[in-house]
């Protein structure tokens, strides 16, 4: 099975930088997901890690640490829409590539 | 325009009655997958299906059940067995893929459950 734990919440100023972490323990590994998702509204993709090293895209980079079970998610020059939840989810290595989501980290932008 | 659709967006039944959300995609997209999202919690997963006429129970099916005649639909019906029904239900779906990028899932706009 699956463990995934992000914290709960977070705050940080407009146009700074945060770093969201997310770690797991699992019976297989076939890759690392963020999400991205507003209040009362679907889930939206962010970043996709499968081997270990930073991806970059545009404002948000993600890192894998696939030995230590350890991934961030990195918002640069926070903007106020920036306020949202975070789910890092990872899909196992079984056949059915089972993806399970952690409980997500609430991002509050403040000015 | 390709894309997941859920509807009704908002749905209320009367306790002890089923009640079946429907999810329907044109992305040609062979793994579907219901979640389940509740207030404070992450999604937790309900079931699976990789092809037509099979699918997975994942950690939350007690309660619910699925059907996958088609590849582009996913119904999920919320039965009267399911203690607390009242929650926000997703539907989502991916290609199936080894470790290739392009394997996110495409989630529909949801729909919330109330039951009263």
């Amino acid at each position: 099975g699956q463990n995934i734990d992000q914290p709960t919440e977070m705050t940080a100023t407009e146009g700074a930088i945060v770093q969201i972490n997310c770690t797991y323990q699992t019976s297989g590994f076939n890759g690392l997901f963020w999400y991205q998702q507003h209040a009362g509204e679907a889930p939206t993709f962010l970043s996709y890690n499968v081997l270990d090293g930073l991806e970059e895209k545009g404002r948000f980079s993600s890192f894998l640490s696939r030995s230590k079970g350890y991934s961030y998610l990195l918002l640069k020059e926070l903007q106020m829409k920036d306020s949202a939840s975070y789910l890092c989810a990872v899909r196992d290595g079984g056949g059915y590539q089972k993806v399970t989501f952690g409980i997500g980290t609430k991002l509050q932008v403040i000015p | 325009d390709g894309g997941i659709t859920q509807s009704p967006k908002y749905l209320f039944r009367k306790e002890g009655q089923n009640v079946t959300l429907s999810c329907e995609q044109n992305l040609n997209h062979d793994a579907m997958y219901w979640y389940r999202q509740d207030p404070g919690q992450g999604l937790r997963l309900i079931y699976y299906s990789q092809i037509v006429n099979d699918f997975q129970k994942g950690d939350i099916a007690e309660g619910y059940s699925v059907s996958r005649e088609k590849k582009e639909s996913f119904p999920l019906t919320v039965t009267s067995a399911q203690k607390n029904p009242t929650a926000f239900y997703l539907c989502a779906s991916s290609i199936i893929a080894g470790t290739g990028p392009n394997t996110e899932a495409f989630f529909g706009q949801g729909t919330r459950l109330t039951v009263v």
